[in-house]
């Protein structure tokens, strides 16, 4: 049983689209993380949130943190290729991160 | 850019073969990870060390052991490969953000194939 529920598991969308990929669990969690993993490469990080309600941009990405500190969401807003890849939440209910086995993303050009 | 590098990038073993990656670092970070990533299990904790010869186990650690007898150094052993471990392995260090935050930077990754 994981941990971390990513929906959705695989995403296809046209470029300049919108969309919203998720991370769900029943654990509270100290901080959550999102990564993105390009194929042939390790994660990168994206952002790290802490706080309950806890909204954070980065460019056209827009992560935000439940109020309950239990699921996060990210929103792209105008897709472009570039953002292809696989999409990871990470979590940490204690002093250990746990991932969900994420999203993966195509955006066709 | 953290420089972190795995060697090697690609190996074929057989089953019951000894094998070790390495995982080196250049910033002397004291956290480094070993974690295997598979289709539909994500990425799992192997392994992980908090200094030199202080290691401590993960969520997947049977049939791996782990040696760091320096700071830059963090190598992962299967003593006798199997099938089961041929998976994708990724080696982390922790590093702290602006926001005094830590997170991981990743490897590039060894994929492994026990045949």
């Amino acid at each position: 049983t994981q941990l971390l529920e990513q929906s959705p598991q695989f995403l296809s969308i046209q470029e300049g689209e919108n969309l919203t990929v998720y991370c769900n669990s029943s654990s509270v969690f100290s901080s959550l993380q999102w990564y993105r993993q390009e194929p042939g490469e390790g994660p990168v990080l994206l952002v790290t949130v802490v706080t309950g309600g806890e909204v954070k941009k980065l460019k056209r990405l827009t992560f935000q943190f439940g109020d309950a500190r239990k699921d996060s969401s990210l929103h792209i807003t105008a897709a472009q290729p570039g953002d292809t890849g696989l999409y990871l939440c990470a979590g940490a209910p204690g002093n250990q991160f746990y991932f969900g086995t994420g999203t993966s993303l195509t955006v066709i050009p | 850019d953290a420089g972190i590098t795995q060697s090697p990038r690609h190996k074929v073993t057989e089953t019951g073969t000894p094998v070790t990656l390495r995982c080196h670092q250049t910033e002397n970070h004291r956290y480094m990870y070993w974690y295997r990533q598979d289709p539909g299990h994500g990425l799992r904790l192997i392994h992980y060390s908090y200094g030199v010869k202080d290691t401590d186990k993960g969520e997947v650690s049977d049939g791996y052991s782990v040696s760091r007898s320096k700071t830059e150094d963090f190598l992962l052993t299967l003593e006798s490969a199997t099938s089961s471990q041929t998976s994708v392995y990724f080696c982390a260090i922790s590093v702290r953000d602006r926001g005094s935050n830590y997170g991981y930077t990743f490897g590039s990754g060894t994929r492994l194939t026990v045949v």
